[in-house]
């Protein structure tokens, strides 16, 4: 059971390069985010998809897209990617969001991306 | 700022003691709790959670403890291993209409041989 897959691993843009990140999982989990790590800190959210076809804005969604392709998929994709982007990137997925009971995020072991 | 979250508070434990984290949450309103573990190079691991009508929830060797009074979540790990060194981040899901987790800045745990 490989849980949430994220790629990929490593990447190194130039500034206004563009690049998708991809993530899978096959927990059949309805939720699925993306997180942005800066060194040191915490994770902070930068979109969601509550369920199949509907994704929404977290904390810091400015630069990004994203795009539930299916259950299992989100993509997460900078169009002109800037140094400010220089991250980790974590993709997570849980049962569902709300009603009846929140479940935990179940996080992959995340992109890093340089912008230089 | 950039500053502060460079330099994570780091808890020395000797192996074997029991460690304690503790974590300031910040919305009366959170209603969802959760511990994570994260080791270098990886993402964050589930360690254990609790809702807003339980005090206490004990997994194995970990128990954690909320205190809504003053806004207050702990970590406990008993018998603390090598294998427990990592960094530590509580997080608080608001109970609002929409899905948000919001994550502390992390606490960094050292176990000592």
């Amino acid at each position: 059971n490989a849980g949430v897959t994220q790629t990929p691993k490593f990447q190194v843009l130039k500034t206004g390069q563009s690049m998708t990140l991809q993530c899978a999982q096959d927990m059949n989990h309805n939720s699925m985010y993306w997180y942005r790590q800066d060194p040191g800190m915490g994770l902070r959210l930068i979109y969601y998809s509550a369920s199949e076809g509907t994704t929404d804005k977290g904390e810091v969604p400015n630069g990004y897209n994203v795009s539930r392709l299916n259950k299992r998929e989100f993509s997460l994709r900078l169009e002109s990617a800037a140094p400010s982007q220089t991250s980790v990137y974590f993709c997570a997925s849980s049962e569902r969001v709300r009603a009846g009971g929140n479940q935990p995020q179940h996080f992959g072991d995340g992109t890093r991306l340089s912008i230089l | 700022g950039e500053s502060v979250g460079l330099h994570l508070p780091t808890l020395s434990v000797q192996e074997g003691d029991n460690s304690i984290i503790n974590c300031a949450y910040s919305n009366s309103a959170s209603d969802y709790f959760i511990w994570y573990k994260q080791e270098s190079g990886k993402g964050p691991q589930f360690i254990i959670d609790i809702r807003s009508n339980m005090d206490k929830r004990q997994g194995q060797r970990v128990t954690v403890l909320l205190n809504k009074t003053v806004k207050h979540l702990s970590l406990q790990i008993a018998a603390t291993q090598p294998g427990d060194s990592a960094v530590y981040f509580c997080a608080e899901n608001v109970a609002d209409s929409s899905y948000k987790l919001i994550f502390g800045s992390g606490t960094r745990l050292l176990v000592r041989p």
